[in-house]
Order: structure tokens, then sequence, then C-alpha cells
């Protein structure tokens, strides 16, 4: 079965703290992952992936697969950075979401 | 066009009536996504085509939920009989195809549905 769990639904954090955000998945097959994210009134972006091995706005995320995780890190938070993150499995044909971390940033 | 295009933005109906949910794709994508969005749940997938394969409508869930995606381009999602637990945002996304799929997805704005 494929899934991808983000065990916090809601994370607060204060600017300039670090931020980690959690994924572990399920997948039995060569796993490639996806972060998603949606800022307020936005639509739902690609933020990175973790084949390019890239940082975005200052994120990166290490695929661990003995540990099969995915989390997203930023080592010093904005208050841009305050959005709704899904981490994303794909599967044989589809992209498998998790159910969405919402980040605040607090100033 | 230069994104994915849904319309209508925002719908509101009445339980029991039938609604329709338009996704345009990027010009060139093959394959398109419905996912379904509501509180606590996340992202639901609901039914993926590619081509001209038979589509995945293993997310589909009920019988009241049918799409067709006509000419390989635009796609209409239906929901009959609407119940107020259909009520959520329907995101439709379009990707090059399964072998570039690591280039992720392009996501519309979505359709807020809203069942009274």
């Amino acid at each position: 079965a494929q899934r991808v769990t983000q065990p916090e639904k809601l994370l607060s954090v204060f600017k300039g703290a670090p931020v980690e955000l959690k994924c572990n998945y399920s997948y039995s097959g060569s796993p490639e992952l996806f972060w998603y994210v949606q800022y307020s009134r936005q639509r739902l972006q690609l933020l990175l992936r973790h084949i390019s091995r890239e940082s975005i706005k200052g994120f990166t995320a290490d695929l661990n697969k003995g540990e099969t995780s995915f989390h997203l890190k930023k080592p010093f938070a904005q208050e841009e950075d305050s959005a709704m993150y899904y981490c994303a499995l794909q599967g044989a044909q589809k992209l498998v979401f998790g159910q969405g971390t919402r980040l605040t940033i607090n100033p | 066009g230069a994104g994915v295009s849904q319309s209508p933005s925002n719908k509101v109906t009445e339980k029991g009536k039938d609604v329709e949910l338009r996704c345009d794709p990027i010009s060139g994508h093959t394959a398109l996504y419905w996912y379904r969005q509501s509180l606590g749940q996340g992202l639901e997938f609901l039914i993926y085509f590619q081509g001209n394969s038979a589509p995945d409508k293993s997310g589909l869930p009920s019988d009241r939920f049918s799409a067709e995606r006509t000419g390989g381009s635009v796609s209409t999602l239906t929901i009959q009989r609407t119940q107020q637990e259909d009520s959520a945002v329907y995101l439709c996304a379009s990707s090059l195809d399964r072998g570039l799929i690591s280039y992720g997805y392009t996501f519309g704005s979505g359709t807020r549905l809203t069942v009274v």
C-alpha cells in the first residue's frame, strides 16, 4: 500500500527559529517524493522534489530510506513561510498526498 | 493556456441536485487528475486520465461521481444527487506524461463546492 503520513496537523514556530515538517511514507517500490505548498488564497504548487536535491526558498528535504522519511527543513523560518504544506509520494500512476501540515510563523 | 483552469471557482448547490465541474489542463499535458481537498482529509485522489488509456477511477467515492475527458483535453467531473458530505474543494491537475512525472503536477485553483 502507498501511504504518506504527516503527523502534525498544525505547527507553530517563531520567526528565525528552525522548522521541520515531518513526513513518513510507506511504499514497496523505489519512492519518488515531493513537497507541495499552498499559500493563503493561492493554488497548490510544487515546492521541491527529492530527485533534484534542490533548496527552494531555503527549504531542503532529504530522503531517508532507512527511516522511510522525507522531512522538510529550514534553518531560519520567515513569516512568508506560513502556509499549508503537503508531502506527496509518486505511486504507480498518481501522487498520494499526506493530510498536510499548517505551518504558522509567529513574528 | 498558461495554467490549469477550473470553473466555476465557487458553486453552491442544493442537496440532491447534480453539478458539473470543469477543468481545462495545460496544452500538451497528457495526464489529468482530479483530487478533493477537505478539512482534515488532506488531498484525496479521485480519478486519473492518461492519453487515450482507460481512466483510473479507483478513487471515486461512490457511483454518484463520474468524470470524462473529451478529445484528450478538457475534463468534466459530475456529481449526481449531491450530498452535504460532498462539500469540498475539487482540484484538477495536469502533467506532461508518466515518463516526466518527476516534474510534478500543475494544479488549478479549484472549485469550492458547497452543498446546502
